[in-house]
């Protein structure tokens, strides 16, 4: 079965320091693989993906992922954390050949970022 | 309009009742898709519609629950006979069609808050 899973509830960090978000598949087929944030009593917001290409993915507000097919990851990534990166975050996956395009979530990752 | 639109933002009803949620999509949008975001369950997928038809309902709990797109556009949920474990956010996303160039990503709403009494 497809899934993707995120193994942490929460993370915490303090503002400045890096952080990651992690994430894991299980996708058959070529993944396509999504990060979304949500902010409270807001919809999803696209942050990034990888399709193909390049494994490290740039995408908005600094935030960038690392696909990994031999561990089959895709970890969430910034150099420098905001306390407004305070949010839930998912990640998702998309089966590549799919015809419906549908995304399957992981559980979603609470991050809290501290002054 | 500029982003997937939702109404209403919040719905609470009695058990037992039917309500309706509506989604707008992005303008040229073609594909919507509906998802259910729950304490329980997480972001679950509903349904998708490409058009008017939906050749993905695999999502849908149960035949309490329906949904139509009519002109390529608006898209209603229908939940009849409302039960307590309905309670969730219901949310929408449009995206272009697949191979449109369009990267697959899909755009959301602001979701509608159900709340089942």
């Amino acid at each position: 079965a497809q899934s993707v899973a995120q193994p942490e509830d929460q993370v915490n960090v303090a503002e400045g320091n890096p952080l990651t978000v992690k994430c894991t598949y299980s996708v058959s087929g070529n993944p396509y693989l999504f990060w979304y944030v949500q902010y409270p009593n807001r919809g999803l917001q696209f942050l990034l993906k990888y399709i193909t290409g390049d494994n490290l993915v740039k995408g908005s507000y600094g935030f960038e992922a690392e696909f990994n097919k031999s561990q089959t990851s895709f970890h969430l990534k910034k150099p420098s954390a905001l306390v407004s990166d305070s949010a839930l975050y998912f990640c998702a996956g998309m089966i590549g050949s799919s015809n419906t395009g549908k995304l399957i979530f992981g559980q979603g990752t609470t991050l809290q970022v501290k002054p | 309009g500029a982003g997937v639109s939702q109404s209403p933002s919040n719905k609470v009803t009695e058990k037992g009742k039917d309500v309706e949620l509506r989604c707008d999509p992005i303008s040229g949008h073609t594909a919507l898709y509906w998802y259910r975001q729950s304490l329980g369950q997480g972001l679950e997928f509903l349904i998708y519609f490409q058009g008017n038809s939906a050749p993905d309902k695999s999502g849908l709990p149960s035949d309490r629950f329906s949904a139509e797109r009519t002109g390529g556009s608006v898209s209603t949920l229908t939940i009849q006979r409302t039960q307590q474990e309905d309670s969730a956010v219901y949310l929408c996303a449009s995206s272009l069609p697949r191979g449109a160039g369009a990267k697959n990503i899909q755009y959301f709403g602001a979701g509608t808050r159900l709340s089942v009494l």
